[in-house]
């Protein structure tokens, strides 16, 4: 079956780094995106990978790893306002959007 | 201001009545989706229409139609509600349907049927 997995929820400290993983599962895979929701409102575009390796964007960073079906999100340089839950997202073969259930980050001063 | 709009923000529904979400953008979109987002699970796609006129099934369409007679509307539309149907609703668009094009989301519609 297709499958997303994240963590449901994590917390890290203002000024820090934090690795947000994700592992999915899709019958073919054309490319993974990330997406940021804060709570309440829409989630809007971060990030999106189709090729190995890490993709920078200012203070987020987004990798992918098709061969072993996994993709993480950086955050650098933690601000409150990054608090938000991030949902990861693979295409399946058939052009529909397979989504995880999202990482709730929490941002501690 | 170009996005896509929602109406309306939240509802709450009596089992058994007849309920219409709206969902209109301004891009000029062709591919245009409707999405539930439940606690603890990820966004499952109900409908999507790749193009005016064109309209397919997602992951969870039962109990749920849809329409796309122009470019810029998408209604969904609950026959009969029933309270498994209580969730957050989001319209989304993308330029070109059936590829790996990004998807923009409206803000949402809070439905709650009792």
């Amino acid at each position: 079956g297709q499958n997303i997995d994240q963590p449901t929820e994590m917390t890290a400290t203002e000024g820090a780094i934090v690795q947000i993983n994700c592992t999915y599962q899709t019958s073919g895979f054309n490319g993974l995106f990330w997406y940021q929701q804060h709570a309440g409102e829409a989630p809007t575009f971060l990030s999106y990978n189709v090729l190995d390796g890490l993709e920078e964007k200012g203070r987020f960073s987004s990798f992918l790893s098709r061969s072993k079906g996994y993709s993480y999100l950086l955050l650098k340089e933690l601000q409150m306002k990054d608090s938000a839950s991030y949902l990861c997202a693979a295409w399946d073969s058939n052009y529909q959007l397979i989504w995880g259930a999202g990482t709730k980050l929490i941002i501690k001063p | 201001i170009a996005g896509i709009t929602q109406a309306p923000t939240s509802q709450i529904l009596a089992a058994g009545r007849r309920m219409t979400l709206r969902c209109t953008q301004d891009m000029r979109h062709n591919a245009m989706y409707w999405y539930r987002q439940d606690l603890g699970l990820g966004l499952r796609l109900i409908h999507y229409s790749n193009t005016a006129g064109t309209t397919g099934k997602g992951e969870v369409p039962d109990g749920y139609s849809v329409s796309r007679a122009n470019t810029d509307d998408f209604p969904l539309t609950l026959a009969s509600a029933v309270p498994s149907q209580t969730s957050v609703y989001f319209c989304a668009s993308s330029e070109v349907g059936g590829r790996t094009d990004t998807q923009y989301f409206g803000p949402g519609t809070r439905l709650t049927v009792l």
